[in-house]
């Protein structure tokens, strides 16, 4: 079955610093994947997604992410982090669309 | 245009009470979902909706859950006899069409068992 990881729980960085959050899944196919960002007392919002072909995708608010299978990775970028990116970053894998699993969430404090 | 929506926004209920949590997708929207979100915790599937099909009841943690959806439109997610565990952030979401994996979250009810 799949699975996602985020090693980070937390991740703080400075206003206008670079940003990479991680994601690791496991699925024995190509994977669906994708990152959502929940902020405070909202739903998720769909930040971009990889379903097949260049590996580099580009998304919403300036955010990017690089598929790499030898490294089962996903992660998310971000060349300069604003202070309203402040929010909760989720990963998800899934072949299925009522089969997607997520990752348990990187919360991301931006400094001033 | 309108999101999804979903009420209430928070509910405090006594352990042993039946709680129901209410969804009105993106109209026009045949992909309807249920999630659970505990704390420090990734988003659990309960429950999906498409079209008229069946259900897929498979991410129901016990058979206190049910969920309904009449007329293909609005949800109903019902638990019974809550427990302490059952507290959580319970999210809505909704899929245009079931080729598209595009969810739409709607802003979550969160569920306080006492």
């Amino acid at each position: 079955a799949q699975s996602v990881t985020q090693p980070d729980i937390h991740i703080t960085v400075s206003e206008g610093a670079s940003l990479e959050l991680r994601c690791n899944y496991s699925y024995g196919a190509t994977p669906y994947l994708f990152w959502y960002v929940q902020s405070p007392g909202q739903g998720l919002q769909l930040l971009l997604k990889y379903f097949s072909g260049d590996t580099l995708v580009q998304g919403i608010k300036g955010f990017e992410a690089e598929f790499k299978r030898s490294q089962s990775s996903f992660n998310l970028r971000k060349p300069s982090v604003h202070w309203s990116d402040a929010a909760e970053y989720f990963c998800a894998v899934g072949p299925e669309r009522n089969d997607m699993r997520f990752g348990a969430g990187t919360r991301l404090t931006v400094k001033p | 245009g309108a999101g999804v929506s979903q009420s209430p926004s928070n509910k405090v209920t006594e352990k042993g009470k039946d709680v129901e949590l209410r969804c009105d997708p993106i109209s026009g929207h045949t992909a309807l979902y249920w999630y659970r979100q505990s704390l420090g915790q990734g988003l659990e599937f309960l429950i999906y909706f498409q079209g008229n099909s069946a259900p897929d009841k498979s991410g129901l943690p016990s058979d206190r859950f049910s969920a309904e959806r009449t007329g293909g439109s609005v949800s109903t997610l019902t638990i019974q006899r809550t427990q302490q565990e059952d507290s959580a952030v319970y999210l809505c979401a909704s899929s245009p069409d079931p080729s598209s994996y595009e969810q739409y979250f709607g802003p979550g009810t969160r569920l306080t068992v006492t």
